[in-house]
């Protein structure tokens, strides 16, 4: 297993376009996480999902965002009319467990430049 | 609400000195992990070392220490014999259980190593 995989590494999209991004967790972990990182910032967390199912929503998420886990293996994040201020790097983690000692291993990300 | 704080924006470190890098951080939940992570300029985040608030003794891995002082609530990284390779940022992060399964992220420290 090469851990966690994100695909596309960089998209670039003109305002008001949709755009789709993928995750594929490390295959035996059962959350997965996805982070939103600006420039000079910390990651932002997102949204999770143990399993399937979508469990936390950050008030980040605005409407324009939606996540899907579908059988509980890859993700997908998608981001509709996407707004200049939507450029960011978009993280995506998953950890095995989620007790206090759990560390969550990240992608490589996709870098979404809006122009 | 949780909260982590790095000061420094940046550190400048010879090859093979120690560094330290800063990080407080806030919560009134007795139970929490306090996590470092390095992201080299690639993007994706390297999971350190990991503290629990029950831990009796401070995390160690490898040329990796955390100077846990509870009291101060702070949970500084310490890097022995920094190497070139050591250049990156830094994230100091936390997870509160009972608040929820996301990492909170500081802004981050960026470390650069020089010979």
């Amino acid at each position: 297993d090469t851990g966690v995989s994100q695909d596309p590494r960089h998209k670039i999209t003109k305002r008001g376009q949709n755009v789709t991004f993928r995750c594929d967790p490390i295959s035996e972990h059962n959350r997965l996480y996805w982070y939103r990182q600006t420039l000079g910032q910390g990651p932002e967390f997102l949204t999770y999902f143990q399993n399937e199912a979508q469990l936390e929503k950050s008030r980040l998420l605005s409407d324009r965002f939606s996540a899907e886990r579908p059988k509980g293996s890859f993700s997908t994040l998608e981001i509709q009319r996407t707004e200049q201020g939507d450029s960011a790097m978009y993280l995506c983690a998953s950890s095995l467990e989620a007790g206090g000692n759990t560390e969550a291993f990240f992608g490589q990300g996709t870098r979404l430049t809006v122009v | 609400a949780q909260k982590i704080t790095q000061t420094q924006p940046g550190m400048f470190v010879q090859e093979k000195e120690a560094v330290t890098l800063d990080c407080t951080y806030d919560t009134s939940d007795p139970s929490y992990g306090l996590f470092w992570y390095k992201q080299p300029s690639s993007g994706e985040m390297i999971f350190l070392i990991y503290q629990g608030s029950y831990d009796q003794q401070n995390a160690t891995e490898g040329r990796y220490s955390l100077n846990f002082q509870k009291a101060r609530k702070s949970a500084n990284l310490v890097i022995s014999a920094s190497q070139l390779g050591d250049s990156a940022m830094y994230f100091c992060a936390m997870r509160v259980p009972g608040a929820g399964t996301a990492l909170i992220f500081g802004k981050g420290t960026t470390l650069s190593v020089s010979s």
